[in-house]
């Protein structure tokens, strides 16, 4: 079957410009995830969804980033006036959410380079 | 402040050989722990896990090695394959919040035919 899709692949912005990046699960997966992973950094947790409970936000690591889920599947995730320091690759992971030790599964992930 | 530690950034191995992928961490918390594999364009995916109940779990070639007291994790692979290149990951968690993944840095294993 399908895996985790992201869209687009590559982005590259000017600095101060907003961008979304999208995400599309693996169709029953309720549980959906957002990484990060910047040059020669391991992946940094961002954002956690979980059906319809409230998303850990914990991982965000300013307010100029945001995540929506709409209808528990398709999630984007907004980085506003971007920054250089934004740039890195995207990953967007996704479980079946029955358990917290449920495999994640990842896409290719959005690489994100902001000039 | 990095938790959990992959020291080597490069491993080269000939085919048929074994690789050892090590991985160090700090927070004495984290009781479950996973490597992931990634190869070039596309995301990492699941390899093998293994909680701090145990210490050691195996899968086919792959067996990851816990030692609690050192804090310390490893990926053995035996026999190493050509297939196997690639960069792999350790994460670790708490059960507490276990989606939480925090990830070393990778190594990336070269297998030489």
């Amino acid at each position: 079957g399908a895996g985790v899709s992201q869209s687009p692949s590559n982005k590259v912005t000017e600095k101060g410009k907003d961008v979304e990046l999208r995400c599309d699960p693996i169709s029953g997966h309720t549980a959906l995830y957002w990484y990060r992973q910047s040059l020669g950094q391991g992946l940094e947790f961002l954002i956690y969804f979980q059906g319809n409970s409230a998303p850990d936000k914990s991982g965000l690591p300013s307010d100029r980033f945001s995540a929506e889920r709409t209808g528990g599947s398709v999630s984007t995730l907004t980085i506003q006036r971007t920054q250089q320091e934004d740039s890195a690759v995207y990953l967007c992971a996704s479980s079946l959410g029955q358990f917290d030790t449920d495999t994640q599964y990842f896409g290719p992930g959005t690489r994100l380079t902001v000039l | 402040d990095q938790q959990v530690k992959q020291n080597s950034p490069s491993l080269s191995v000939q085919e048929g050989r074994i690789s050892i992928l090590n991985c160090d961490y700090t927070n004495s918390m984290f009781d479950y722990f996973l490597w992931y594999k990634k190869y070039p364009a596309e995301g990492p995916t699941f390899l093998i896990s293994i909680s701090s109940i145990k210490d050691k779990n195996e899968d086919g070639r792959f067996t990851v090695f816990l030692n609690k007291s050192a804090k310390h994790l490893s990926l053995h692979i035996v026999p190493s394959q050509p297939g196997d290149s690639a960069v792999y990951f350790c994460a670790a968690s708490l059960f507490s919040g276990t989606y939480k993944y925090i990830f070393g840095t990778g190594t990336r294993l070269k297998v030489l035919a």
